[in-house]
């Protein structure tokens, strides 16, 4: 499975839009990026996914770059709950078994 | 989204006892669940693959006879960790795969085990 680097931590004022990267660089034709998060002492929860369009939901939108190594996770209006670890996850198209987590970005959103 | 429990969500045990968390899909069936462990300030490690009416199949390094799993229904899992140590503390959590919905997991809110 291809593997995924995110920055440790990142920070963004209350109301500006957060922008969290993922690199991807070895990713094949057949393998989505899914964005999970987790909020402190919680379960993960899903944003958003996609395969090699850009995607966007009511919490985030989901750009991946044409050559597809690598992709932005926008959260259009930071808020204070917002404040989790962003976990980018590359997953086989045809293989639904099996997320691996890497270590994720810390993302905390500040007043 | 869908939506997956686990019960109980924290449980506190003496070294040597069992214990058993529950994992469910609450509006959608699961053939597929999935078994994951974090510790403090690490990202989460999957443990084992549940499937409904077989066996799980573990990763590499989880033993199978400490960490028992049965999948007897679509919506439900259970993870039975036996003669729990304290090393064995830490906060255990599941995912489901939505058999009409192939491509995404969903987790539940996690189990906090504390063994003393």
């Amino acid at each position: 499975d291809a593997k995924t680097t995110q920055p440790p931590s990142m920070d963004c004022a209350e109301g500006r839009a957060a922008n969290l990267p993922c690199n991807h660089s070895t990713i094949s034709g057949n393998e989505y990026v899914y964005w999970y998060r987790q909020i402190h002492s919680q379960g993960p929860q899903y944003i958003i996914h996609g395969l090699k369009n850009n995607e966007t939901n009511e919490m985030a939108s989901l750009i991946i770059t044409e050559d597809r190594k690598s992709s932005t996770l926008i959260l259009p209006h930071a808020t204070l709950r917002d404040t989790a670890v962003y976990y980018c996850i590359v997953r086989p198209q045809y293989n639904f078994n099996k997320f691996y987590f890497g270590s994720g970005t810390k993302l905390n959103v500040k007043p | 989204g869908a939506v997956v429990s686990q019960h109980p969500s924290w449980v506190i045990c003496k070294s040597g006892t069992s214990v058993k968390i529950e994992c469910r899909s609450l509006d959608f069936q699961a053939t597929t669940m999935f078994w994951y462990r974090q510790f403090p300030k690490q990202s989460l490690m999957l443990m084992a693959t549940s499937n409904e009416g077989s066996k799980a199949t573990y990763e590499q390094g989880v033993e199978k006879d400490k960490f028992l799993i049965n999948h007897a229904s679509l919506t439900l899992s259970t993870l039975t960790v036996t003669s729990a140590h304290p090393e064995d503390s830490s906060f255990y959590i599941c995912s489901a795969r939505d058999v009409s919905s192939q491509e995404t997991q969903y987790f539940g809110p996690g189990t906090r085990l504390l063994v003393l």
